[in-house]
């Protein structure tokens, strides 16, 4: 089986920078993907790592361990527009979700 | 614009009608699938295709009846649903469900249901 565990809620200010942390349990490995889900709208993909360390874009990085079963979502220079859900998903096809962490942005 | 189009965006439907969902995708893949996404819970799947066959059916009731007539469409039949049936459908497509590596992806904007 598989199992994925993300915070429910964080708060961080405009500017500032945040991590979103993820662990799994999965019985196969095949990456771990992260997507960005604005209200009412689809989710949209952010990263994939399959290897250890962290991947780099922009003011998003991904970061993998798997001997830990541990991700994390890092934003910088935080904006308001980056309120959001953001879902944490085994690469396992086909993808299995978290429950999704709410960032709410704050002036 | 994700190149997944459902129609419709939202939906209000009796506990005794009949209705469809669809699922276009405009980016050649061969896998589709449908997620259910209620409050408060995590995306959920319910049927996966791969090269227009049923590779997955993750026990869903049969008042939902999926329909895969070509690579590039997916169905998602409705009838005698229930109230708390009511969620977000999303249709999301990939490139292969068996292709290495992994790729991502691709999301509709999904269908709001609501069933009174």
């Amino acid at each position: 089986g598989q199992n994925i565990d993300q915070p429910t809620e964080m708060t961080a200010t405009e500017g500032a920078i945040v991590q979103i942390n993820c662990t799994y349990q999965t019985s196969g490995f095949n990456g771990l993907f992260w997507y960005q889900q604005h209200a009412g709208e689809a989710p949209t993909f952010l990263s994939y790592n399959v290897l250890d360390g962290l991947e780099e874009k922009g003011r998003f990085s991904s970061f993998l361990s798997r001997s830990k079963g541990y991700s994390y979502l890092l934003l910088k220079e935080l904006q308001m527009k980056d309120s959001a859900s953001y879902l944490c998903a085994t690469g396992n096809t086909p993808l299995v979700f978290g429950k999704g962490t709410r960032l709410s942005v704050i002036a | 614009e994700t190149g997944v189009t459902q129609t419709p965006r939202h939906l209000v439907m009796g506990m005794t009608n009949k209705k469809s969902l669809k699922c276009e995708q405009h980016l050649g893949h061969n896998a589709m699938y449908w997620y259910k996404q209620s409050a408060k819970k995590p995306l959920e799947l319910m049927f996966v295709y791969n090269f227009k066959e049923q590779t997955e059916n993750n026990s869903v009731p049969s008042r939902f009846s999926p329909e895969c007539p070509n690579s590039s469409h997916l169905f998602l039949h409705l009838h005698t649903l229930q109230p708390e049936d009511s969620a977000l459908y999303l249709c999301a497509s990939s490139q292969d469900q068996n292709s290495e590596p992994n790729t991502e992806a691709f999301f509709g904007q999904g269908t709001r249901l609501t069933v009174v």
